[in-house]
């Protein structure tokens, strides 16, 4: 069973651009968990998905930040015009039940310019 | 407000001698909480939860409510134990999912021979 996947693991983007993260969770797991770290920081919670509906996004920004999570295919978190700020690794978990084990990928690195 | 503080950046000990990180919380209601390690090159994994009081890899964490701590122990380091340490603590109790994790900032371990 592969692990939960992100790609792309590195993401470059001038001010005001689109970033687009994907998530592709583990075999058999229908809950997805987003989850952004700043240079020097934990990680905070952002959003918790599960398929085609969102759950939890206490941590989403109000603006610009929007996730899914389709029938079919990976889960998505779109960050509109980004800005410098917007830069950290963004990590995506898993698990195949709630509550259950959060299994973690390896994060994308968004840079912004 | 709910926080998971880790107050050492960096802690470095000999092989063979014994290790405390710390972890402080503060909360409304039950905690739970979490110790995630992540190894260099890997990804972020769960170690131990303070319900499962179980010993993982010769690590022990104990919940004192009265002082706000879950510190996480092993009584003789070892080289390969060497990687970074997240507490964390469920948002469960704030009307969250189980998923919505605190995290603190981390402390890196490094373990000298």
């Amino acid at each position: 069973n592969a692990g939960v996947m992100q790609n792309p693991r590195h993401l470059v983007r001038r001010r005001g651009q689109e970033a687009r993260l994907r998530c592709s969770p583990m075999k058999g797991h229908s809950h997805v968990y987003w989850y952004r770290q700043l240079p020097e920081e934990g990680l905070k919670f952002m959003v918790y998905l599960q398929k085609e509906n969102i759950i939890d996004e206490s941590g989403m920004p109000k603006e610009r930040f929007s996730a899914e999570f389709p029938k079919e295919g990976p889960s998505i978190l779109r960050i509109q015009q980004v800005v410098r700020g917007d830069s950290a690794a963004y990590f995506c978990a898993s698990s195949p039940r709630e509550p259950g084990e959060l299994f973690f990928g390896e994060g994308s690195r968004l840079t912004v310019l | 407000a709910q926080r998971v503080t880790q107050p050492e950046k960096l802690l470095s000990v000999f092989k063979g001698a014994p290790v405390e990180l710390k972890c402080n919380y503060s909360y409304s209601g039950s905690p739970e909480l979490f110790w995630y390690v992540q190894y260099s090159r890997q990804r972020l994994q769960l170690l131990l939860r303070h319900i499962s009081r179980e010993s993982i890899k010769g690590f022990t964490a104990d919940l004192n409510k009265g002082e706000t701590s879950f510190h996480l122990k092993k009584p003789f380091a070892q080289e390969e134990d060497s990687a970074m340490y997240y507490c964390a603590l469920s948002g469960r109790n704030y009307g969250g999912s189980q998923g919505n994790l605190i995290f603190g900032k981390g402390t890196k371990l490094s373990v000298k021979p």
